[in-house]
């Protein structure tokens, strides 16, 4: 079955510092892997996805993850971060068999002032 | 845009009532979900419709059923509602199943409490 890993309950930084959060998968075949943010009592936004091509994916606010197939992680980054960054981020994977979306734990990045 | 519109956002139930969430997606999306949403366990699939007329069990269907209404709407109902139910749901919708890799669309969520 395909899974993800979110090894980090919390992620804690400094604005202005560059950020990651990480995410390494679990997947038979292809991985089609996705990255979503949530803010207090909000539903889920989409950050970016990786399906194929270029290994570094950039998304919405900056957001950019790179997609390491030897090491079988999909890291989320941002060069420089903001405060308003703070919020709750979910790595998910394709379950290609039945169409959904498998999510991780999550992982709280706190970005300080 | 409206997106994927889910209702009620809150609602407190007593144990053994029974509600229906509602859930409406305006994208023509093909694909719609049930998700929960609990402390330290991510997002967990309830069911899920593949396509209009179908529905299957995801990972922790019990004590719920759904219904999908039509191509826009996916309902889910608590027949009984027990304290484990207390949780966030969330709907969500992507265009095709057949075509790898659709974006999954999430409403805003309803929180639930059963006492």
């Amino acid at each position: 079955a395909q899974s993800v890993a979110q090894p980090e309950d919390q992620v804690n930084v400094a604005e202005g510092n560059p950020l990651t959060v990480k995410c390494t998968y679990s997947v038979s075949g292809n991985p089609y892997l996705f990255w979503y943010v949530q803010y207090p009592n909000r539903g889920l936004q989409f950050l970016l996805k990786y399906i194929t091509g270029d290994n570094l994916v950039k998304g919405s606010y900056g957001f950019e993850a790179e997609f390491n197939k030897s090491q079988t992680s999909f890291h989320l980054k941002k060069p420089s971060a903001l405060v308003s960054d703070s919020a709750l981020y979910f790595c998910a994977v394709r379950d290609i068999g039945f169409q959904k979306l498998v999510f991780g734990t999550g992982t709280r990045l706190l970005v300080s002032p | 845009n409206a997106g994927v519109t889910q209702t009620p956002k809150f609602q407190v139930l007593k144990t053994g009532q029974s509600m229906t969430l509602q859930c409406a997606q305006d994208m023509n999306h093909n694909s719609m979900y049930w998700y929960r949403q609990d402390p330290g366990m991510g997002l967990r699939l309830i069911y899920y419709s593949a396509s209009e007329g179908t529905t299957d069990k995801g990972e922790v269907p019990n004590g719920y059923n759904v219904s999908r209404l039509n191509k826009r709407e996916f309902s889910l109902r608590l027949e009984s509602a027990a304290p484990s139910q207390t949780s966030v749901y969330f709907c969500a919708s992507s265009e095709n199943r057949v075509v790898a890799g659709n974006t999954i669309y999430f409403g805003e969520g309803s929180w639930l409490t059963v006492v």
